[in-house]
């Protein structure tokens, strides 16, 4: 079992559609939750961090932690074009010592 | 203030060549590390520093691996007797303290011929 799991898509929205993504985790000692967005040839770029259960809302983006679900979701409102990228999730927890793990990344198509 | 910046952007060895990849972390980051990245996958762990010492180096997949940082700040990432295997994006990113955010370099692609 992968130490971090996303579904690798393609998922396509059509503009101005809330777009989901998911990321499921193995360590239940995981304690910090990342999101980051890598454009076609560019490097990860951080886009949330969330460490409690619950949501946390930045701009249009807004990451859900459940921690007893092993779970956690980013959501963006208003889907932009621009959005169209892939995005990884990121987990580090004590029984991961300080690695983080990521996932292989959700592929995001926002169609104008 | 700058970002993580990495050196070469890009690389063409030839197979049993020696390279190395030079990372300069963003100015106060404590922990560094190296990941590897290959086409439609996720960023791979290779190795993390907290100041000089590498604090784990697990994910170097053999001793042709070897990484070192020692003044704490700049790191290189070399590599001994390149296989075509080895090409991939080489990622470095620092954080201000292990296990907080990590922000990334641009990356160094490394193509073993």
């Amino acid at each position: 079992q992968k130490e971090v799991e996303q579904n690798s898509g393609p998922l396509s929205v059509p503009e101005g559609a809330i777009a989901s993504l998911n990321c499921t985790y193995s360590d239940r000692g995981s304690q910090s939750f990342f999101w980051y967005r890598q454009y076609s040839g560019k490097s990860p770029e951080l886009i949330m961090s969330i460490y409690s259960n619950g949501d946390k809302e930045d701009g249009r983006f807004t990451a859900q932690l459940n921690k007893a679900s092993q779970y956690v979701s980013l959501l963006i409102r208003d889907s932009q074009p621009s959005d169209s990228a892939t995005y990884l999730c990121a987990v580090n927890g004590p029984n991961t010592g300080n690695q983080f793990y990521f996932g292989t990344g959700t592929s995001l198509t926002v169609i104008p | 203030g700058a970002g993580v910046s990495q050196t070469p952007s890009n690389k063409v060895t030839e197979k049993g060549k020696y390279v190395e990849l030079r990372c300069d972390p963003i100015s106060g980051h404590t922990a560094l590390y190296w990941y590897r990245q290959s086409l439609g996958q996720g960023p791979e762990f290779l190795i993390y520093f907290q100041g000089t010492g590498a604090a784990d180096d697990s994910g170097l997949p053999n001793d042709r691996f070897f990484a070192v940082r020692p003044e704490g700040s700049v790191s290189t990432l070399k590599i001994q007797r390149t296989e075509r295997g080895d090409s991939a994006v080489y990622l470095c990113a620092s954080s201000l303290t292990p296990a907080q955010e990590q922000f990334f370099g641009p990356g160094t692609r490394l193509t073993v011929l």
